[in-house]
């Protein structure tokens, strides 16, 4: 089973409008982060913000905010006031706090294009 | 400026040559990472280095080799046992605080020709 899912491989958005990004994540560990990364068509990986699993509220970041709904296992990215340099790639990860091997290691889920409309 | 860099940006080999890609920061961060990214995919562990002269295999690591001789360098190995090289490879570092938010560098794209 994927530990990340990301259903929406594209979407659309007009600018200055809010978007949506969906994640699904499937852990049994009781601690544990999740990430999201923008990957513009540059390559580069740009972290934008971080929820942890014990954090009591969602976390906000400038335009990004983290729905964070823990009993759901969804940690969905929203993005408000859209601007046309926010199309990029958006990538939702999430790590794990196993002890030993692998404890630092972040699983990526698919991705999501987004492509904003002037 | 603190950052993570990585070199060359594109890179060309020929089948059955081995080729290093460099990744250097200065962020003082302990650990570091290799990630594979291959198109319309996520990317996948392949090295990472919690500390100085240690590091751990991660999902791909065949065909693959490391060194981590320095805090602030960790160079990736592509050897000629490697399948399908071409692919865009990234290297990120953390702090190994409570978030250990990882950073990424700019990639390296790597064509076997």
């Amino acid at each position: 089973a994927q530990k990340i899912t990301q259903t929406q491989p594209g979407m659309f958005v007009q600018e200055k409008e809010a978007v949506t990004l969906d994640c699904t994540y499937d852990t049994s560990d009781p601690s544990y982060g999740l990430f999201w990364y923008k990957q513009p068509s540059s390559g580069e990986m740009i972290f934008l913000i971080y929820q942890g699993s014990y954090d009591q509220q969602n976390a906000t970041e400038g335009r990004y905010s983290l729905n964070f709904q823990k009993a759901r296992k969804s940690a969905n990215l929203v993005i408000s006031a859209s601007q046309l340099g926010d199309s990029a790639m958006y990538f939702c990860a999430m790590r794990e706090h196993f002890s030993g091997a692998g404890s630092y290691q972040l699983t990526f889920g698919k991705g999501t294009k987004l492509s904003v409309i002037p | 400026d603190g950052g993570i860099t990585q070199s060359p940006k594109y890179l060309f080999r020929k089948e059955g040559q081995n080729v290093t890609l460099s990744c250097e920061q200065n962020l003082n961060h302990d650990a570091m990472y290799w990630y594979r990214q291959d198109p319309g995919q996520g990317l996948r562990l392949i090295y990472y280095s919690q500390i100085v002269n240690d590091f751990q295999k991660g999902d791909i690591a065949e065909g693959y080799s490391v060194s981590r001789e320095k805090k602030e360098s960790f160079p990736l190995t592509v050897t000629s046992a490697q399948k399908n090289p071409t692919a865009f490879y990234l290297c990120a570092s953390s702090m190994g605080d409570d978030t250990d938010t990882q950073y990424f560098g700019p990639g390296t794209r790597l064509t076997v020709l």
